[in-house]
């Protein structure tokens, strides 16, 4: 089994809708999560830090089910502007080494 | 901003070349990363350092050393340059307990 597992999609999304996407993580000593965006041919940067049962972040909801050990993002009122892939990043190593997902394409459309 | 300099975006070199990617850091990070990126495979490690001439094979070193002299920089050497190494190269550095930023990247071709 894999570390991380996304569904690589592509999640096509009407302008102005809701859409969630999970990722499943195989190691429950797994203690903080970062969501990053990442622009088509860009580098990935940092959309989101969960440190506990979820995190906020204006349109953007992260919730992490420790039980069932996956994390979810939540999208909401989804802008053109949005549409990237994302990369979930479960944080096992106390020494700050990132294990990458291989990412969820989110696709916005008029 | 934490900026990560690395120091060409496209590079094209021939097969057997001896390949030097730079990459520095302005933040006083400990921690610095090499990745590759390919299509469907993601993100994996090369490389990484914790500190100043220290480093750590990651997933996938072979065909790669590494060189940290100084704090703030991070260089990813590929010995002998093979078209299978053809990639987008990213580095990273962050603080132990914080998220990574990365470098704009580094697409390398082999031919």
């Amino acid at each position: 089994r894999k570390e991380v597992e996304q569904d690589p999609g592509p999640f096509n999304v009407p302008e102005g809708a809701t859409v969630a996407f999970n990722c499943t993580y195989s190691n429950s000593a797994s203690q903080s999560f970062f969501w990053y965006r990442q622009d088509c041919r860009k580098e990935p940067k940092l959309l989101m830090s969960v440190y506990s049962s979820g995190n906020e972040d204006g349109r953007f909801t992260a919730q992490l089910n420790r039980a069932s050990q996956y994390i979810s993002l939540l999208i909401r009122d989804s802008k053109l502007s949005d549409s990237a892939t994302y990369l979930c990043v479960p944080a096992t190593d106390s020494w700050g080494k990132l294990q990458f997902g291989a990412g969820t394409q989110v696709v916005v459309t008029p | 901003d934490v900026k990560v300099t690395q120091s060409s975006r496209y590079l094209v070199k021939r097969t057997g070349e001896k390949v030097f990617l730079e990459c520095v850091q302005d933040m006083d990070h400990e921690n610095m990363f090499w990745y590759r990126q390919d299509p469907g495979l993601g993100l994996r490690l090369i490389y990484f350092s914790y500190d100043v001439k220290m480093k750590e094979k990651g997933d996938i070193p072979e065909g790669y050393s590494v060189s940290r002299e100084k704090k703030e920089r991070f260089s990813l050497i590929l010995e002998s340059a093979s078209t299978n190494q053809t990639s987008m190269y990213l580095c990273a550095s962050s603080w132990t307990e914080t998220g990574y930023t990365f470098g704009s990247g580094t697409r390398l071709t082999v031919v």
